[in-house]
């Protein structure tokens, strides 16, 4: 099993739409959690973290399942762009410093 | 404020090439990754520092290696160029480790191609 697992994708929907992504992770001592975008050909960038509560910005939701070891995000009236890859990355502690495992992210394409 | 700059943008090396990506930071992080990610692939970590003087093995080291001689500068290596290592690298750094609060500061990647 892979340590983050996200549905590739694409997703592909229309303007307005509302759309998630789930992200599964295997290490229950996992302690910290974030989304990052990550445009064609460009850097990764930090979307939120995600914190235990849950957490909203703008018109996007973050939501953490401790229990189920997964956690997702929300986009609302999803805009042209937002068409990007979504990746969830989740921080384990090794000792040194935490290590920050990758999922392969989720592509979003918003169409009109 | 210039964040993580990498140079270069692009290099395409011949088999048994060696080069240096370059990477420097003015936010005075201590905390300094570097990162490959290849195709359909979650990024990788090559190796990563805690501060200067201080370099430690991530999961795919083999054919790499690293200083950090300063806080600012964390130099990548490669020796012996081989096809295996075409990718884009980036390199990141951040304030503390992986806090919640601390995020990684990515730089604009390098595209390296090994023919």
């Amino acid at each position: 099993r892979k340590e983050v697992e996200q549905d590739p994708g694409p997703f592909n929907v229309p303007e307005g739409a509302t759309v998630a992504f789930n992200c599964t992770y295997s290490n229950s001592a996992s302690q910290s959690f974030f989304w990052y975008r990550q445009d064609c050909r460009k850097e990764p960038k930090l979307l939120m973290s995600v914190y235990s509560s849950g957490n909203e910005d703008g018109r996007f939701t973050a939501q953490l399942n401790r229990a189920s070891q997964y956690i997702s995000l929300l986009i609302r009236d999803s805009k042209l762009s937002d068409s990007a890859t979504y990746l969830c990355v989740v921080s384990s502690n090794t000792g040194t410093a935490s290590k920050l495992t990758f999922g392969t992210g989720t592509r979003l394409q918003v169409t009109l | 404020n210039a964040g993580v700059t990498q140079t270069p943008k692009f290099r395409i090396l011949k088999i048994g090439q060696s080069m240096t990506l370059q990477c420097t930071q003015d936010m005075n992080h201590n905390y300094m990754y570097w990162y490959r990610q290849d195709p359909g692939m979650g990024l990788k970590l090559i190796y990563y520092s805690v501060g200067a003087g201080i370099t430690d093995k991530g999961e795919v080291p083999n054919g790499y290696n690293v200083s950090r001689s300063t806080t600012e500068d964390f130099p990548l290596r490669l020796e012996l160029a081989a096809p295996s290592q075409t990718s884009v690298y980036f390199c990141a750094s951040s304030y503390a480790t992986h806090r919640v609060d601390s995020p990684l500061h990515f730089g604009n990647g390098t595209r390296l191609t090994v023919t």
